[in-house]
């Protein structure tokens, strides 16, 4: 069994510039969740979608948007990237509606400059 | 909405004294509480979970937590700490199966031989 696998695990962009990051779910999760993780912060919910529909979202602008797609696999989008974007982004999976046992990925560190 | 509060940003615990992480929710439903161990350079771990069983709740390497309704507390405890031990800890809250996580500004652990 797999864990969740996100990648790059690094990236640098400049600011304006628009990103993609990556998220392969566990072997049998459905569920996807994305989360910001400002340094020297909690994970800050962004959004998550079950079944490749979008089932929740956090307070973050429209400018990050998601994909999840029929393998549940996902993709986190953030246009016009801004400075404060720079974070650890984390993604986890989960099994059907329920986060007893969300799995997360070791996350993509995003440096916008 | 539901909201914890982790006292201390940062414990210094002695190898084989006893760990105690403070956590205090805030919620206005029964909640579904966890606590998160994050290792440099890594992505989130789950180390126990309260979904409303048992109030005393045993997670992984020896970790530990009790639900107290009346004190709305959901502290973290291990008898013996490990060097090992030594990283950063989140507590969070979700107001019910499925629905986000909101993390907890987290508690980094330090444990001295």
């Amino acid at each position: 069994e797999t864990g969740v696998t996100q990648s790059p695990t690094h990236l640098i962009k400049t600011r304006g510039q628009q990103v993609t990051l990556r998220c392969s779910s566990q072997s049998g999760h459905n569920t996807v969740s994305w989360y910001q993780q400002a340094l020297g912060q909690g994970p800050q919910f962004i959004f998550q979608y079950y079944r490749e529909e979008e089932n929740g979202r956090g307070n973050f602008p429209p400018r990050f948007s998601g994909l999840q797609f029929p393998n549940y696999s996902s993709e986190l989008n953030v246009n016009a990237l801004e400075l404060d974007d720079s974070a650890l982004y984390l993604c986890a999976s989960g099994e059907g509606q329920n986060n007893y046992g969300y799995t997360f990925g070791s996350g993509t560190r995003l440096t916008v400059v | 909405a539901q909201s914890v509060t982790q006292l201390g940003s940062h414990v210094s615990v002695s190898e084989g004294a006893l760990v105690l992480l403070r956590c205090n929710y805030s919620s206005s439903v029964p909640p579904y509480l966890f606590w998160y161990v994050q290792y440099p350079n890594q992505g989130l771990q789950l180390l126990l979970k309260y979904t409303s069983a048992a109030t005393l709740v045993k997670g992984i390497n020896g970790f530990e937590a009790e639900f107290k309704k009346s004190e709305t507390s959901f502290h973290l405890t291990k008898p013996s700490a490990h060097m090992s031990d030594a990283a950063e800890y989140f507590c969070a809250v979700s107001a019910k199966s499925g629905y986000a996580l909101n993390f907890g500004k987290g508690t980094s652990l330090l444990v001295t031989p």
